[in-house]
């Protein structure tokens, strides 16, 4: 079963812009991760960020995760034609087992 | 990082024949592997969690008759789609975490297997 909603389901954008992409799940969670995949690819996992967290970093990337309102952001700043692709949020429950339920993800395109 | 293989990458089978798909964690043990079910334009979803030495446990809906799952030792786990149909057509990938003074680590997925049945 699906943990929850990404929204917006698909995102275009020029190159350069900021692209910002929420999810929001059901249960209490261990960890929230984000994860990456190209078209009919494996997945890239980008962030891990934990329950006891607020924000983490990784280079162009932002993650925000807020616990009360069980929902999650992902920020990509100055965006290039590269990261097309979906992205998908996926949550690891207070059991901490490495299951994860994925949101229905968000497909970035990014013009040229 | 930590990696995890899978294969084969893609194959094409007869409707009413089995295909098994191997995950392997090339570089540390699992004793926990994960398969799931991606259809085209949809998100992944969990089928079942391969358990070493041990049963594995079924996501409701999904027929363990069906996909047979074997973890026998620590580094693999085996999904077996038996007497496939065409709407067993689909991507399927496993993962496996690493745990870390008991603490899991991000899950690490293989490559994917993309299953054709004609």
């Amino acid at each position: 079963s699906q943990q929850g909603e990404e929204d917006p389901q698909a995102l275009s954008i020029q190159e350069g812009e900021n692209a910002t992409m929420n999810c929001s799940y059901k249960t209490s969670i261990n960890n929230l991760q984000w994860y990456r995949q190209n078209s009919g690819r494996g997945l890239v996992h980008l962030i891990l960020i934990r329950s006891n967290e607020r924000e983490k970093h990784s280079g162009r990337l932002r993650v925000t995760l807020d616990t009360s309102k069980k929902s999650s952001s992902l920020l990509i700043t100055a965006s290039r034609a590269a990261d097309t692709a979906s992205y998908f949020c996926a949550t690891d429950s207070r059991s901490n087992t490495g299951k994860l339920i994925f949101g229905q993800g968000t497909t970035l395109q990014v013009k040229p | 990082g930590a990696v995890v293989s899978q294969h084969p990458s893609w194959v094409i089978c007869k409707s009413g024949t089995s295909v098994k798909i191997e995950c392997r964690s090339l570089d540390f043990q699992a004793t926990t592997m994960f398969w799931y079910r991606q259809f085209p334009k949809q998100s992944l979803m969990l089928m079942a969690t391969s358990n070493e030495g041990s049963k594995a446990t079924y996501e409701q809906g999904v027929e363990k008759d069906k996909f047979l799952i074997n973890h026998a030792s620590l580094t693999l786990s085996t999904l077996t789609v038996t007497s496939a149909h065409p709407e067993d057509s689909s991507f399927y990938i496993c993962s496996a975490s690493l745990t870390l003074g008991g603490l899991v680590t991000e899950a690490f997925f293989g490559q994917g297997t993309r299953l054709t049945v004609v």
